[in-house]
């Protein structure tokens, strides 16, 4: 099994600050499945970015994302308001076939 | 726009079975699409149940391979998921979730629906 270990677990930043938040894969994980998704309280989750970099349709251009090896980037260059929320990062391909990392909280400092 | 919409009973008693059904609107559940189950217990981390092709093809996470079972009914346009013998360890929101424009991530989501098993 995959295993996706997202950092930090909780970041503190400040509208207008860049974030950087991390998901390191134990095995190697095709670029092509990587998806980063947000999630707010009593909602499902929304997809930001697939295919590491390529952003879903109306997300943006504030969010990116990035990989080099096993480790997966996915940055905010601005934080709006709307932006602090919890992030999950997923790969597709492995036993089982999608796996989650366990989520980056990003809270207003 | 896609839209999930999940539903079903909110308790269930220990070792009994969950049953949840998701309608799927504005979609056709005939598409060449995978449709899921993921589940998030209360305050922890997403866990990928299972999936299924509109053809019937299914994948389970082996984890739950044992007690899950998810099927399709066409004519309702609604996905259908059941497990059991449940205990207080399956206490989750639980989502359904589509494929499809984004590879293999997933685009469209339901809002979730909060199953707890309890006596």
């Amino acid at each position: 099994e995959i295993v996706l270990t997202q950092s930090p677990g909780t970041l503190s930043l400040s509208p207008g600050e860049r974030a950087t938040l991390s998901c390191r894969a134990s095995q190697s994980v095709s670029s092509r499945y990587l998806a980063w998704y947000q999630q707010k309280p009593g909602q499902g989750p929304r997809l930001l970015i697939y295919g590491t970099s390529s952003r879903a349709t109306g997300i943006p251009d504030r969010f990116s994302g990035s990989a080099s090896g096993t480790d997966f980037t996915l940055t905010i260059s601005r934080l709006e308001p709307e932006d602090f929320a919890v992030y999950y990062c997923q790969q597709y391909g492995s036993s089982p076939l999608y796996t989650f990392g366990q989520g980056t909280k990003l809270e207003i400092k | 726009q896609v839209q999930l919409q999940e539903s079903g009973p909110g308790l269930v008693k220990p070792s009994g079975t969950l049953s949840l059904t998701c309608a799927v609107s504005t979609d056709s559940i005939s598409r060449s699409n995978w449709w899921s189950w993921v589940r998030q217990p209360p305050g922890k981390g997403l866990e990928w149940i299972g999936e299924i092709y509109h053809s019937g093809s299914t994948n389970y996470n082996p984890s739950l391979k044992s007690r899950v079972t998810i099927s399709v009914d066409k004519s309702k346009s609604q996905l259908s998921l059941k497990l059991s013998s449940v205990t207080a360890a399956d206490t989750a929101v639980y989502f359904c979730a589509r494929t499809g424009e984004y590879s293999y991530a997933y685009g469209y989501w339901g809002q979730g629906t909060l199953v707890t098993v309890s006596s």
